[in-house]
C-alpha cells in the first residue's frame, strides 16, 4: 500500500532564512508527487509537481523540490522565506488517480 | 489559482440532520473528486466521477454518504444522517481525465460542523 510521511509536524524559521520541508513516500510503482499549500480557512493550492525527468522541479513563489528515487523522498525547498509563506504544506502521491496525503507540516515564519 | 467553486463555505447541522454541499468543477475538467480532511489533517478519498459516472468510491458501509454529478448541474455530496465524527473540511477537486499525472485542483472546501 502507498503512504506519504512528513516527519516534521511543525517547522519555525526566521524570515529570509532557507527552508526544507521533508517528505518520504512508499509506493511500488512510478510515483507522481505533488506539494500543496493550505492557508488558513482555504483549500489546497498547488505548489509544484513531479512526473519524470529532471529530479529538481520548480514551482510557484520560489519553491522547488527534489525527487530522489533511492531515498524515496520529495523534499521541498525555498532559498529565502517570507512571512506570507506561513501555512500548512502537504506532500501528496497520486496512486490509481487518488491522492494520498502526508499529515502536513505547519510552517511558521518569524519576522 | 483554482476555479473550483464550493458552496456553502460553512455548514452547521445537528446530529441526524442531512448535510448537503455542492461543487462546480473548473471549466473543461470532467473528473471530480471529493475528499474529507479532518482536524488532524488526515485526508480520506471519498469518491470520484468522470462526467456523470462514478469511477471509484470508498466502501461507505454505513451508506450515509451519497454523491452525484448530474449533467449541467453542480456536483453534490450529501450526508443523510450527520454524526459528530463527520465534522470536517470537505474538499472538492477537479482534473483533466488523462491519468495519474494530472493535477487535481481544489476548491476552498465546505467546513461541516455537526453539533
Amino acid at each position: 500500500a502507498q503512504s506519504v510521511t512528513q516527519p516534521d509536524a511543525r517547522v519555525t524559521v526566521s524570515e529570509g532564512a532557507s527552508l526544507q520541508l521533508r517528505c518520504k513516500y512508499s509506493y511500488s510503482g512510478t510515483p507522481y508527487l505533488f506539494w500543496y499549500v493550505q492557508y488558513p480557512r482555504q483549500g489546497l493550492q498547488l505548489l509544484l509537481k513531479y512526473y519524470s525527468g529532471d529530479p529538481v522541479v520548480q514551482g510557484v513563489n520560489g519553491f522547488e523540490a527534489e525527487f530522489s528515487k533511492s531515498n524515496s523522498s520529495f523534499h521541498l525547498r525555498k532559498a529565502s522565506v517570507h512571512w506570507s509563506d506561513s501555512a500548512v504544506y502537504f506532500c501528496a502521491l497520486n496512486s490509481n488517480a487518488k491522492l494520498t496525503f502526508g499529515k502536513g507540516t505547519k510552517l511558521s515564519v518569524k519576522s | 489559482n483554482s476555479k473550483v467553486i464550493q458552496t456553502p463555505r460553512y455548514l452547521v447541522k445537528g446530529q441526524g440532520q442531512k448535510a448537503k454541499m455542492r461543487c462546480i468543477p473548473e471549466k473543461g475538467h470532467p473528473v471530480v473528486f471529493w475528499y474529507q480532511q479532518n482536524k488532524n489533517n488526515e485526508f480520506k478519498f471519498l469518491i470520484n466521477f468522470q462526467n456523470q459516472e462514478v469511477l471509484q468510491q470508498i466502501d461507505m458501509t454505513e451508506k450515509r454518504f451519497s454523491a452525484e454529478c448530474p449533467s449541467n448541474s453542480p456536483c453534490s455530496l450529501e450526508i443523510q444522517s450527520s454524526e459528530a465524527g463527520d465534522s470536517a473540511l470537505y474538499l472538492c477537486a477537479s482534473s483533466l481525465p488523462t491519468g495519474r499525472q494530472d493535477t487535481q485542483y481544489f476548491g476552498p472546501g465546505t467546513r461541516l460542523l455537526v453539533l
